[in-house]
């Protein structure tokens, strides 16, 4: 069955530094999604995109966080400062159409020190 | 936006017996109500969804009902077995455009006690 994989599965760093996440979605799928889970908490959106292009994002999604389809099957999410309080599990997750349900990865657990 | 509430937060319940988890949502514009299972250490995996169109969906041991007018839908999952034990999340979006987020319930740690 086709796999949403994530890379690293966690990752420590300081505050302030900055950080890639790494996600290779389903091949065919067309729609691109991260979230976020702090621990013990609920599964946050973080941000959309369709088409090499954010379609929707939340208020957590702020200056600091940016996103980019960089080849043909990577998706990053890239937080140029970090602060204690993104460390979370992160989520990657594909759709194929609008009408499919997401498929989501494993997560990284990052860990801001 | 979208708020979904989710109930209960902690579910125990006896080897075969039934399991029902509740959520409502605030949005009459969603339209689609995914259900998530989370077990330690992995991503959210999808079990069953449905849509606005239709009131009921069953998959073998788990159905999903839905009631538009009082905006709630449910999770039942009969004959509970062992490797049910997990976190469960309900979801809600609005399916229109396609890149729709999802917004999330709290989650139930359902305990199927042997």
């Amino acid at each position: 069955e086709p796999e949403v994989t994530q890379t690293p599965s966690h990752q420590v760093t300081q505050m302030g530094q900055e950080v890639i996440l790494r996600c290779v979605p389903i091949s065919n799928h067309l729609y691109f999604y991260w979230y976020r889970q702090i621990l013990g908490q609920k599964v946050e959106f973080l941000v959309s995109f369709y088409n090499n292009e954010i379609s929707e994002k939340s208020e957590i999604f702020d200056d600091q966080f940016s996103v980019e389809r960089p080849d043909g099957s990577n998706f990053t999410l890239k937080i140029r400062s970090t602060k204690l309080e993104d460390s979370a599990m992160y989520f990657c997750a594909s759709k194929g159409t609008a009408n499919y349900g997401y498929t989501f990865g494993s997560g990284t657990r990052l860990t801001v020190v | 936006g979208e708020n979904v509430e989710q109930h209960p937060s902690t579910l125990s319940v006896q080897e075969g017996d039934s399991a029902v988890i509740k959520c409502t949502y605030s949005d009459s514009a969603s339209n689609y109500f995914p259900w998530y299972k989370q077990e330690l250490g992995k991503g959210p995996q999808l079990i069953i969804d449905i849509r606005s169109n239709v009131g009921e969906k069953k998959d073998q041991r788990i159905a999903v009902t839905l009631n538009k007018t009082a905006k709630h839908f449910s999770l039942h999952i009969t004959e509970t077995q062992p490797e049910d034990s997990a976190v469960y999340f309900c979801a809600a979006s609005y399916s229109g455009g396609g890149a729709d987020g999802l917004t999330f319930g709290k989650g139930t740690h359902l305990i199927i006690q042997p």
